[in-house]
Formats: structure tokens, C-alpha cells, sequence
């Protein structure tokens, strides 16, 4: 099983910042790996697959980036509807694996 | 657009058993591989298990095999998880997702999913 590990857990960020989230894999995979973001009461909504490719609808403040075990999810300019929790999720190998989440936060 | 809406979930006892529907609409249900994950009260996500479009493939994480089955009725656009022996630990959020494609191979992943039913497992 790929373990998927995020940092940091939480990230405390202006609005207008710039915010950087990690994840890593336990072992190299491909570019299988999605983003999601979840707000409290609601779905997952898949904002970045493939590390890098923005889902319909993603807008062009998203971008992903990594490769083997190193993947990053940043946010250029975060806006008030940004603060939520973010799941990286490797669909690489079965089982499927999530890390634990980011949550980003107003500062 | 598309719409998953699960049902079913509900306060239950620890070995008793529950079945989860999800309705699919606002795309072609029987093009798509469909999945569960679950999410306890407060803590990250989990994926449960996948059933590609014909049923032909599906798999089941550890942590459920031998008492959870995925299924689904595609003239009905649903998708289902029946869950047995439940446990304290099976107590989550259980999201029903769609897949990007039909099979479940390693280049497509789940682009949407529902709000969520939650189970509770409690005596």
C-alpha cells in the first residue's frame, strides 16, 4: 500500500497569498495523483488530476506539480472561497490511498 | 450536470447489516466505473470500494472485504454498497464517486462526488 503523506496540517494564509502544499508517496508512482478540495458539510470536488492537469471548472489560481514521490499543490492568490481542506489521493495502485489533509485557514 | 445523491444511511447496530443506494444523474451511468469512500466524523478520506461500468471489475479495500459488496443496476442509474457485520469502526460519512472512464485502470480517477450519507454503528 502507498502511503500518502501531507504537510503541514494546517497552513495559516492571508487572502491574496500564495499557499504551498506538499504531499509525498511512500514509493514512486507515475503521475496518477489528484487534488481535492472539501468544505465542511460537503463533497470532495476534484480540482487537479494526472499532478498537474486543472479538473472543468478549476480556475487558473490551481496548479499541481511533482514526480516519483514529491507532489505539490499551489494556490497563486488565495480568495476567501479557498479555505477548506485538501486531499492528495494516488490512483496509481490499488488500494487507492488519501493523505490525511491540509486544511488552510484565514491568518 | 451531473447529481450523486446517496441514501440509506442511518444508526445501526455493531453486526447488524445497512444498504446504501446512490442515484446517478446528468450523465450516461452505464459509461463509468462508480466508487465508495468514506470519511469518520472529523478525520481524512478512505476509499472503500470500485466497480467498473459492467461489473466485470471491482475491488474492495482490506479494511471491508468479505462484508461489504458493491453493486449496481444500470437500468436503474444506481449504485450500491451493502454492509455487513458492521462495526464501530465502519461509523463515517459514505460518498458515492463517478469515475473519469469505464474500466478501472490506472489512467482514469473519480472527477465527482456526492454529498454523503452518514452511518453510524452504535449499540
Amino acid at each position: 500500500e502507498i502511503v500518502m503523506t501531507q504537510s503541514p496540517a494546517t497552513l495559516s494564509v492571508s487572502p491574496g497569498e500564495r499557499a504551498t502544499l506538499s504531499c509525498r508517496a511512500s514509493q514512486s508512482f507515475g503521475s496518477t495523483l489528484a487534488w481535492y478540495q472539501q468544505k465542511a458539510g460537503q463533497g470532495p470536488r476534484l480540482l487537479i488530476h494526472g499532478t498537474s492537469t486543472r479538473a472543468t471548472g478549476t480556475p487558473a489560481r490551481f496548479s499541481g506539480s511533482g514526480s516519483g514521490t514529491e507532489f505539490t499543490l499551489t494556490i497563486s492568490s488565495l480568495q476567501s472561497e479557498d479555505f477548506a481542506v485538501y486531499y492528495c489521493q494516488q490512483y496509481d495502485n490499488w488500494p487507492w490511498t488519501f493523505g490525511q489533509g491540509t486544511k488552510v485557514e484565514i491568518k | 450536470e451531473v447529481q450523486l445523491v446517496e441514501s440509506g444511511g442511518g444508526l445501526v447496530q455493531p453486526g447488524r447489516s445497512l444498504r446504501l443506494s446512490c442515484a446517478a444523474s446528468g450523465f450516461t451511468f452505464d459509461d463509468y466505473a462508480m466508487h465508495w469512500v468514506r470519511q469518520a466524523p472529523g478525520k481524512g478520506l478512505e476509499w472503500v470500494s470500485s466497480i467498473s461500468w459492467n461489473s466485470g471489475t471491482i475491488k474492495y479495500a482490506d479494511s471491508v472485504k468479505g462484508r461489504f459488496t458493491i453493486s449496481r443496476d444500470n437500468a436503474k442509474n444506481s449504485l450500491y454498497l451493502q454492509m455487513n457485520s458492521l462495526r464501530d469502526e465502519d461509523t463515517a460519512f459514505y460518498y458515492c464517486g463517478k469515475d473519469s472512464g469505464h474500466s478501472l485502470i490506472a489512467s482514469t480517477h473519480p472527477d465527482y462526488w456526492g454529498q454523503g450519507t452518514l452511518v453510524t454503528v452504535s449499540s
